[in-house]
């Protein structure tokens, strides 16, 4: 089982539309929790950033984690076509020392 | 503030070849990353530097070599260059030291391809 698995998609919503994108791990020596998105061709960038359980919210954008279940989301609301772009979750804690990045998501929200 | 950079965007090599990708970064962290991303396998580690002066493998080193001439500089090097390192390779910093909160801040890719 690989620690961090993401649904690659592809997912494509209507704009407007509530986005919901997940990741589970198995490593539970995890407390530090990211979300970056990547627009094509460019590096990724850091979008969210949580540490251990709960919710935190930046305008449009809401990450959750919950430690009970392995399970950590990234909720967009009122969505947008420039948010078309590849999700990528990552965490890190304990021995490891080094983010592990999901494989990403890739949204598209037509206009 | 430019952030991260790296050098060039894009190459094309011939099996064999060597070449350095070339990494900097003006926020004066402490840490440097080097990453590959392909399709299907998300990204993964290369190489990572926790300070000036030391340099540790991640999941896949092999292949390459890194140096961290400085606090702002982090090169990777590709002695004898194979198909199988055609990828997007980027370059991080983050602030901290290992066990600490490590946000990490990418450049925007370096483009190769092995023929």
């Amino acid at each position: 089982q690989k620690e961090v698995e993401q649904d690659p998609g592809p997912l494509s919503v209507p704009e407007g539309a509530i986005v919901s994108l997940n990741c589970t791990y198995s490593n539970s020596a995890f407390q530090y929790f990211m979300w970056y998105r990547q627009y094509s061709r460019k590096g990724p960038e850091l979008l969210m950033y949580t540490y251990s359980s709960g919710n935190k919210e930046d305008g449009r954008f809401t990450a959750q984690v919950d430690k009970s279940s392995k399970y950590i989301s990234l909720f967009i609301r009122d969505s947008q076509p420039s948010d078309s772009a590849t999700y990528l979750c990552a965490m890190m804690g304990g021995s490891q020392g080094n983010l592990i990045f999901g494989k990403g998501t890739k949204l598209s929200v037509k206009p | 503030n430019a952030g991260v950079t790296q050098t060039p965007k894009f190459q094309v090599l011939k099996t064999g070849q060597s070449m350095t990708l070339q990494c900097a970064q003006d926020m004066n962290h402490n840490s440097m990353y080097w990453y590959r991303q392909d399709p299907g396998m998300g990204l993964r580690l290369i190489y990572y530097s926790a300070s000036e002066g030391t340099t540790d493998k991640g999941e896949v080193p092999n292949g390459y070599n890194v140096s961290r001439l400085n606090k702002r500089e982090f090169s990777l090097r590709l002695e004898s260059a194979a198909p199988s390192q055609t990828s997007v390779y980027f370059c991080a910093s983050s602030e901290g030291n290992r066990g600490y909160q490590e946000t990490q801040y990418f450049g925007p890719g370096t483009r190769l391809l092995v023929l």
